[in-house]
């Protein structure tokens, strides 16, 4: 089965601290992202990357940036935490077919800024 | 803009049997996923449907009609640990997922 780890289950920050938040993955996937998930929202699609070293902007990219330096890490950077980043982020790994695969998700870090 | 409507909530009782509607508006179409997240959980994937007509799978199925922009969940035979949200996504022409708010399911004994 596939594993997606996430460093954290809760992290508390205060505004203005840099937060980083780890994903690893052990099956070799080319695909990795970075979600957040809000009540009475769907996901939202923050950064994605379909190689290492590669990123692209997701549909939510403000205040965050990403680092992908090896294939199965994909860090998520909140540059300085404010507190309308307050949210459960998922990260989410896929095969390389980008239209068939479905992601596998990792347990998610739900993160609280004071 | 691109949508996906799903109930917020639904009740169910143990034993019987659920739909769970999805409609979407998307740019484009290459796929719809369900997924199944129970509370404080990671979302599971349940099914990938691409061409029109029902797909089975033990207790679960997905049905798809693209040109209604519509698909839903059929669960039989509910089981308490039935109760979770189901995660509608649709994979547009960009191969992005569109994903809905999810839909609570309550399953009562």
């Amino acid at each position: 089965d596939v594993k997606v780890t996430q460093s954290s289950r809760y992290l508390v920050k205060r505004t203005g601290e840099k937060v980083f938040l780890e994903c690893v993955q052990d099956m070799d996937h080319e695909n990795m992202f970075w979600y957040r998930q809000d009540p009475g929202l769907g996901l939202r699609l923050i950064y994605f990357s379909y190689d290492v070293k590669m990123k692209e902007k997701g549909d939510i990219p403000e205040g965050y940036s990403v680092s992908r330096e090896k294939k199965e890490r994909f860090s998520l950077i909140l540059e300085s935490a404010s507190t309308n980043q307050t949210s459960m982020y998922l990260c989410a790994s896929s095969l390389g077919d980008r239209v068939t695969s479905p992601l596998h998700f990792g347990n998610g870090t739900r993160l609280t800024v004071t | 803009g691109q949508n996906i409507d799903q109930p917020t909530e639904m009740t169910a009782t143990e034993g019987a049997i659920v739909q769970i509607n999805c409609t979407y508006q998307t740019s484009g179409f290459n796929g719809l996923f369900w997924y199944q997240q129970h509370a404080g959980e990671a979302p599971t994937f349940l099914s990938y449907n691409v061409l029109d007509g029902l797909e089975e799978k033990g207790r679960f199925s997905s049905f798809l009609s693209r040109s209604k922009g519509y698909s839903y969940l059929l669960l039989k035979e509910l089981q308490m640990k039935d109760s979770a949200s189901y995660l509608c996504a649709v994979r547009d022409s960009n191969y992005q997922l569109i994903w809905g708010a999810g839909t609570k399911l309550i399953i009562k004994p």
